[in-house]
C-alpha cells in the first residue's frame, strides 16, 4: 500500500484559496490520488480524484505533480464548511484496498 | 433515493456480547468496505469485499466477522473477542473501477 504524508492541521481564512498538499512517493502507476473529506461525526465523502492532468471540480481543483510523487488539493474559496479533515489516498479501484492515513484537518475562521 | 444506508445510528450493548451492524447499499456497487475510527484518528480498515460470497481482512480484523450473500448488504458482527469495540464504524461502497466510494453515516456503537 501506498504511503502518504500530509500536514496534520492547516488554517485558513473564509474565502482565502487553500492549498492542502500531500506526498505519495510510492505510490504506483495504476493508482489513482483520491481526496476524500470528512466532517465532524460524520462518514467522509468524496471530494476528487486523478490519475496524471490536473482534475476541476464543482467542489476543488486537484493538482498532480509531473512525476504523481505528490499533489495538492486546492480549495478555491474556503466556506466554513469546508471545516474538516482531508485525506488524500492512492486508489487503483474497487478491487483493492482503500487505506486512509491520518489526513490534514482544516480549520476555517471567519 | 440511491445511497448507502446503516442502521442503526447508536447502538449500545454489554460486554461479551456479539452484535450486527447493518449496511446495505442500493447503488449497485460491487466493492463494499467496513471502517472504525476512534476519537481523533484516521479510518482503520476492518474488511472489504469486492464480490458476493467473497471478503478479505483488512488491517484490524481480529475479533470482526463479516459475510456478503447479497450484493447489497454487507454487514458487520463485532464479537466478543474484540477487546475494545467501542468505537464509530463505518461503511463503504465503490463500483469495480477507478471511482468515487460513498460513505454511510456511520455507528456509534459503545459497549459497557
Amino acid at each position: 500500500d501506498a504511503k502518504t504524508t500530509q500536514p496534520n492541521s492547516m488554517e485558513s481564512n473564509e474565502e482565502e484559496p487553500v492549498h492542502l498538499p500531500c506526498n505519495h512517493s510510492t505510490i504506483s502507476g495504476t493508482d489513482y490520488i483520491h481526496w476524500y473529506r470528512q466532517l465532524p461525526s460524520q462518514g467522509p465523502e468524496y471530494v476528487i480524484h486523478g490519475l496524471t492532468s490536473n482534475v476541476n471540480n464543482r467542489m476543488a481543483s486537484l493538482a498532480i505533480a509531473e512525476d504523481r510523487k505528490s499533489s495538492t488539493l486546492i480549495l478555491h474559496r474556503a466556506t466554513l464548511r469546508d471545516a474538516a479533515v482531508y485525506y488524500c489516498i492512492p486508489f487503483s479501484g474497487g478491487y483493492n484496498k482503500l487505506i486512509f492515513g491520518a489526513g490534514t484537518r482544516l480549520a476555517v475562521h471567519p | 433515493d440511491g445511497g448507502i444506508t446503516q442502521s442503526p445510528k447508536y447502538l449500545f450493548r454489554k460486554e461479551g456480547q456479539n452484535v450486527t451492524l447493518s449496511c446495505e447499499q442500493n447503488l449497485n456497487h460491487d466493492a463494499m468496505y467496513w471502517y472504525r475510527q476512534d476519537p481523533g484518528q484516521g479510518l482503520r480498515l476492518i474488511y472489504y469485499s469486492q464480490i458476493v460470497n467473497d471478503f478479505q481482512k483488512g488491517d484490524i480484523a481480529e475479533g470482526y466477522s463479516v459475510s456478503r450473500e447479497k450484493k447489497e448488504s454487507f454487514p458487520l458482527t463485532v464479537t466478543s473477542a474484540q477487546k475494545n469495540p467501542t468505537a464509530f464504524y463505518l461503511c463503504a461502497s465503490s463500483w469495480a473501477g477507478n471511482t468515487e466510494a460513498f460513505f454511510g453515516q456511520g455507528t456509534r456503537l459503545t459497549v459497557v
